[in-house]
């Protein structure tokens, strides 16, 4: 069965430093989401991804994030300088049309980022 | 704007006892509906969805979950707990056909016991 892949599962960076999340969707979806879930609190939403474009982005997604599909595989998000409070489980997600259509989206086990 | 309140942060069951998660819903839209399952160490996995044909929805592993406009409600169900269904559950919600992000609630633990 197709699925998501992340890497790495966990990773511990220290404060101001950039930290790439590696993401591989599933192979024939079109549309490709970060989400993010800090402990003991709701997964949210940070981006979409769509025709090589950000589709929609939530206000959690600052200046300091930015996504790439730098080939036809891997989806990444960056983080340039990391806070403390970056510190979340980050979930890649693709899905074959906008969730809002008869599509689910597909999630992948998740990055554990922890800033010290 | 779309959201979605779960309540109960945790639901104890015996094995066996009817499992009720609770999840109402807000949206300006019709709303499409989600409820995913996510086991330790693992991604979240989709269990069933609500896109406005049949308001009783079937899932997988013996889930369901009924909409109910009237009630705002989208609560999920299974006749039987088994011990593999301990797990954390989300309710989520999106907006109508084109809406690119899944609004979550804040999830729901499921606790089995023998």
């Amino acid at each position: 069965e197709p699925e998501v892949t992340q890497t790495p599962s966990h990773q511990v960076t220290q404060m101001g430093q950039e930290v790439i999340l590696r993401c591989v969707p599933i192979s024939n979806h079109l549309y490709f989401y970060w989400y993010r879930q800090i402990l003991g609190q709701k997964v949210e939403f940070l981006v979409s991804f769509y025709n090589n474009e950000i589709s929609e982005k939530s206000e959690i997604f600052d200046d300091q994030f930015s996504v790439e599909r730098p080939d036809g595989s891997n989806f990444t998000l960056k983080i340039r300088s990391t806070k403390l409070e970056d510190s979340a489980m980050y979930f890649c997600a693709s899905s074959a049309d906008a969730v809002g259509g008869q599509d689910e989206a597909f999630f992948g086990q998740g990055t554990r980022l922890t800033v010290v | 704007a779309q959201s979605v309140t779960q309540l109960g942060s945790h639901v104890s069951v015996s094995e066996g006892a009817l499992v009720l998660l609770r999840c109402n819903y807000s949206s300006s839209v019709p709303p499409y509906l989600f409820w995913y399952v996510q086991y330790p160490n693992q991604g979240l996995q989709l269990l069933l969805k609500y896109t406005s044909a049949a308001t009783l929805v079937k899932g997988i592993n013996g889930f369901e979950a009924e909409f109910k406009k009237s009630e705002t409600s989208f609560h999920l169900t299974k006749p039987s707990a088994h011990m593999s269904d301990a797990a954390e559950y989300f309710c989520a919600v999106s907006g109508s056909r084109g809406d690119q992000k899944l609004v979550f609630g804040t999830g729901t633990r499921l606790l089995v016991s023998p």
